[in-house]
């Protein structure tokens, strides 16, 4: 059962541009959100968050935008550019019941082309 | 200011042996979590710990694997006898005393593990 799902496994975007990444939750319990990036052969690296009681978090050319009653969110990069290019996880838990523990999609390899 | 630490990087076992990975939390960090990734597959959640206890093993299999963040030194992850479907990134985050909607679980380069 994919609690958390990243339906586009990849996604090319010209360097400048927006990058759009998106992310759909089943889990209502879900009360707080992460976004992390992840290069080849190395730990996800923490992006940016967002908890429930928001709809939107902004820092730097990262923003995340949640929409609580279509259990989705999205990351948006602006402007893209080609260091940009990695595997991006969006991440979820359940604190209010179930702790801290996260629950991971199956990521979105971005690639920014020059 | 050093991240989490984890190893070794990469560990090759043959089947039946037994595999131990070590986590070093950030400074200051008192909650250790386990995860797994599997080729073509997002991180699972296996354990959460402080220390000198487990708080959620929830994602832990059932025989082989055990977890342990000892009083002094390193969290252990350690797999008994292991076969070729434990072959996978192993990665640990930590994270420091929670607060609400703050803390944000920082992870380890992760130890690579590869059953022959």
């Amino acid at each position: 059962d994919q609690q958390v799902k990243q339906n586009s496994p990849s996604l090319s975007v010209q360097e400048g541009r927006i990058s759009i990444l998106n992310c759909d939750y089943t889990n209502s319990m879900f009360d707080y959100f992460l976004w992390y990036k992840k290069y080849p052969a190395e730990g996800p690296t923490f992006l940016i968050s967002i908890s429930s009681i928001k709809d939107k978090n902004e820092d730097g050319r990262f923003t995340v935008f949640l929409n609580k009653s279509a259990k989705h969110l999205s990351l948006h990069i602006v402007p893209s550019q080609p260091g940009d290019s990695a595997v991006y996880f969006c991440a979820a838990s359940a604190r209010q019941s179930s702790g801290d523990k996260l629950t991971f999609g199956t990521g979105t390899r971005l690639a920014v082309r020059p | 200011n050093a991240g989490v630490m984890q190893n070794p990087r990469h560990l090759v076992r043959r089947r039946g042996q037994e595999a131990r990975l070590r986590c070093s939390p950030m400074k200051g960090h008192s909650h250790v979590y386990w995860y797994r990734q599997l080729p073509e597959e997002g991180l699972k959640f296996m354990v959460y710990l402080q220390k000198e206890n487990i708080i959620d093993e929830s994602g832990m299999p059932k025989e082989r694997f055990s977890a342990e963040f000892p009083k002094e030194g390193p969290s252990i992850l350690r797999i008994q006898q292991v076969v070729r479907g434990d072959s996978a990134a192993y990665f640990c985050a930590s994270s420091p005393e929670w607060q609400a909607y703050t803390d944000t679980q920082y992870f380890g380069p992760g130890t690579r593990l590869t059953v022959l």
